[in-house]
């Protein structure tokens, strides 16, 4: 257990819908990231926050977006989903992100399928 | 692009040790080398990482060459569990990561 947690465990839904996937990242870790992980391309990075505000960006379509709460939890928003959009997607998060030692955990992800 | 080169595939009998080879020859003088595996289709379990020298844990053993350039993940005794697809990434700070295809390893009995 990494002690990030995700929800839901899994989503289906329908073209042209919005979802939003959760993120809760281990206690004191102050980024998340989110990836895309679908069949044909691997991994994928999408968008990184540290702390509520956005540091680093991916490949993420402009029909997502998300924000990291006071809370430090994520969202991730997808919206006018597309059949091309199914895949999991895996939220990660690490510490300040000065030590050296630092790396990130990552959660058990959320399967979307979109019919 | 990923940073790192992999081979796509290895077999391991069970019990034996698994080298996991990685070149990263791009590497720059800050970045550590980072490994992760993943089973099926669950998220990436963070395995060891290092900056120049090896380092041992309770799941692997890293050795890094001494021009940095490439390095070795060693599994000592392999069992049918670590069937998985294993990333080599280097980075920094834990930033920065870009996967790449892996290389997925069969444990055989």
């Amino acid at each position: 257990d990494s002690g990030v947690t995700q929800t839901p465990k899994h989503l289906i839904t329908a073209t042209g819908q919005r979802v939003t996937l959760r993120c809760s990242p281990r206690s004191g870790d102050l980024s998340v990231y989110w990836y895309q992980q679908s069949l044909d391309q691997g991994l994928q990075f999408l968008i990184q926050y540290y702390n509520g505000e956005e540091r680093a960006k991916g490949n993420i379509l402009e029909r997502f977006s998300a924000q990291q709460f006071p809370d430090l939890h994520s969202e991730l928003n997808l919206s006018s989903l597309e059949l091309g959009d199914s895949a999991l997607y895996f939220c990660a998060s690490s510490g300040q992100g000065r030590a050296r030692t630092d790396t990130q955990y990552f959660g058990p992800g959320t399967r979307l399928t979109v019919l | 692009d990923a940073k790192t080169t992999q081979p796509p595939s290895m077999d391991c009998a069970e019990g034996r040790a698994a080298n996991l080879p990685c070149n990263h020859s791009t590497i720059s003088g800050n970045e550590y080398v980072y490994w992760y595996r993943q089973i099926h289709s669950q998220g990436p379990q963070y395995i060891i990482h290092g900056l120049k020298n090896n380092e041992t844990n309770e799941m692997a053993s890293l050795i890094i060459t001494e021009d940095r350039k490439s390095s070795t993940l060693i599994l000592p005794h392999a069992t049918l569990r670590d069937t998985a697809v294993y990333y080599c990434i280097v980075g920094w700070n834990g930033q920065n990561f870009v996967f790449g295809p892996g290389t997925r390893l069969s444990v055989l009995p």
